[in-house]
């Protein structure tokens, strides 16, 4: 079965400060997608970066970096330069082969950024 | 392009009534899911379907139908309407079922029920 564990109910930064929101998952499968969404306080859900399994090099997307370690099974996720804006509510998330799940993503429990000036 | 659309946004219901959420996407995707989002908590899967005419339970079905008679529509059915079934539910989409497929969600409906 397909888990992803987030340990970080709350994190806080500082602006313009680097910060990174952890995530590690547990899959038998080889093939997978691991995903990270941010939400903000309105609600809606705003896909951030994504990393394939077989990709050899780390996921990048402007100031938002995945650190993925396979081995250790983990994708933190990493903010650089953190803004106001950044905070939000931070979910990681997989997605296995289609044949076994799919398509459907694993969540964890979020992790709760605030960014103070 | 619309992407994933969603009504209503916010809802009441007493125990016992019944309601449709729609969810409609204009990506021409196969897959459709519907979520929902307790407070504090991940997304947990509803009920998702693969295509037209196709749908199957996910991990907490109970209190919920579904049908897909077209590629854009999805709607969540709610039947005797409970106050476990209070949260967020998100639909969403996404073009084939592989792990590198993003899934495009709507912005949700929140339903309370008192």
């Amino acid at each position: 079965a397909q888990k992803i564990t987030q340990t970080q109910p709350g994190m806080f930064v500082q602006e313009k400060e680097a910060v990174t929101l952890d995530c590690t998952y547990d899959t038998s499968d080889q093939s997978y997608g691991l995903f990270w969404y941010k939400q903000p306080s309105s609600g809606e859900m705003i896909f951030l970066i994504y990393q394939g399994s077989y990709d050899e090099q780390n996921a990048t997307e402007g100031r938002y970096s995945l650190n993925f370690q396979k081995a250790r099974k983990s994708a933190n996720l990493v903010i650089s330069a953190s803004q106001l804006g950044d905070s939000a509510m931070y979910f990681c998330a997989m997605r296995g082969p289609r044949g076994s799940t799919l398509g459907r993503l694993y969540f964890g429990r979020g992790t709760q950024l605030t960014v103070w000036p | 392009n619309a992407g994933v659309t969603q009504t209503p946004k916010f809802r009441i219901l007493k125990i016992g009534q019944s309601m449709t959420l729609q969810c409609t996407q204009d990506m021409n995707h196969n897959y459709m899911y519907w979520y929902r989002q307790d407070p504090g908590m991940g997304l947990k899967l509803i009920y998702y379907s693969v295509g037209a005419g196709i749908t199957d339970k996910g991990e907490v079905p109970n209190g919920y139908n579904v049908s897909r008679s077209t590629t854009e529509d999805f709607p969540l059915r709610l039947e005797l309407a409970a106050p476990s079934q209070t949260s967020v539910y998100f639909c969403a989409s996404s073009l084939a079922g592989g792990p590198g497929n993003e899934q495009f969600f709507g912005p949700g409906t929140r339903l309370t029920v008192l």
